[in-house]
């Protein structure tokens, strides 16, 4: 099993629709859970972090968290085409807080 | 304030040479990352810093890599005797302490090894 599975897309939703990321990991005692913004050719961006079970929300995302299931997602609402791009999930590596283990991406594409 | 800045922006560079990649992290920030991201994936772990020390190497793939950060700050990634499959965009990023190691990333730079 990959350690952090992400499915690649490309996901295509319609502007002003909910998206929604997916992510799992097989690392039972990651304790820090990050989704990152990657425009093509740049370098990736924070945009949520979380650490505890169920919703954390910062604007029009809300990042979601289930230890138990071992699955992380994040909700981009009133999805708008500039937030296009590839979103990274990444889980910190067990014993090693600053050792991040990145999923491939899921690639969103936001259609006006 | 300023974010994190890497310096080559790019770097091309023939087989069986030395690299340095330079990273210069956000002021204040006690820790220092270094990944690796080919096309299609995600980044890779290399090493991380917390001061002068590394407090996790187990990313650098060989004794061809070796990374210093000498005064805490500043951060130089060498890659000896470089080979085609070293080629790829290497990322530094740098938290600080107590932040629950949310890291932030410099634009990187991309290595070409021909």
């Amino acid at each position: 099993q990959k350690e952090v599975e992400q499915n690649s897309g490309p996901l295509s939703v319609p502007e002003g629709a909910i998206a929604s990321l997916n992510c799992t990991y097989s690392d039972r005692v990651s304790q820090s859970f990050f989704w990152y913004r990657q425009y093509s050719g740049k370098s990736p961006e924070l945009i949520m972090s979380i650490y505890s079970n169920g919703d954390k929300e910062d604007g029009r995302f809300t990042a979601q968290l289930n230890k138990a299931s071992q699955y992380v997602s994040l909700l981009i609402r009133d999805s708008q085409p500039s937030d296009s791009a590839t979103y990274l999930c990444a889980v910190n590596r067990e014993g090693s807080q600053g050792n991040l283990i990145f999923g491939k991406g899921t690639k969103l594409s936001v259609k006006p | 304030g300023a974010g994190v800045s890497q310096t080559p922006s790019n770097k091309v560079t023939e087989k069986g040479k030395y690299v340095e990649l330079r990273c210069d992290p956000i002021s204040g920030h006690t820790a220092l990352y270094w990944y690796r991201q080919s096309l299609g994936q995600g980044p890779e772990f290399l090493i991380y810093f917390q001061g002068t020390g590394a407090a996790d190497d187990s990313g650098l793939p060989n004794d061809r890599f070796f990374a210093v950060r000498p005064e805490g700050s500043v951060s130089t990634l060498k890659i000896q005797r470089t080979e085609r499959g070293d080629s790829a965009v290497y990322l530094c990023a740098s938290s600080s302490t107590g932040s629950y190691n949310e890291q932030f990333f410099g634009p990187g730079t991309r290595l070409t090894v021909l």
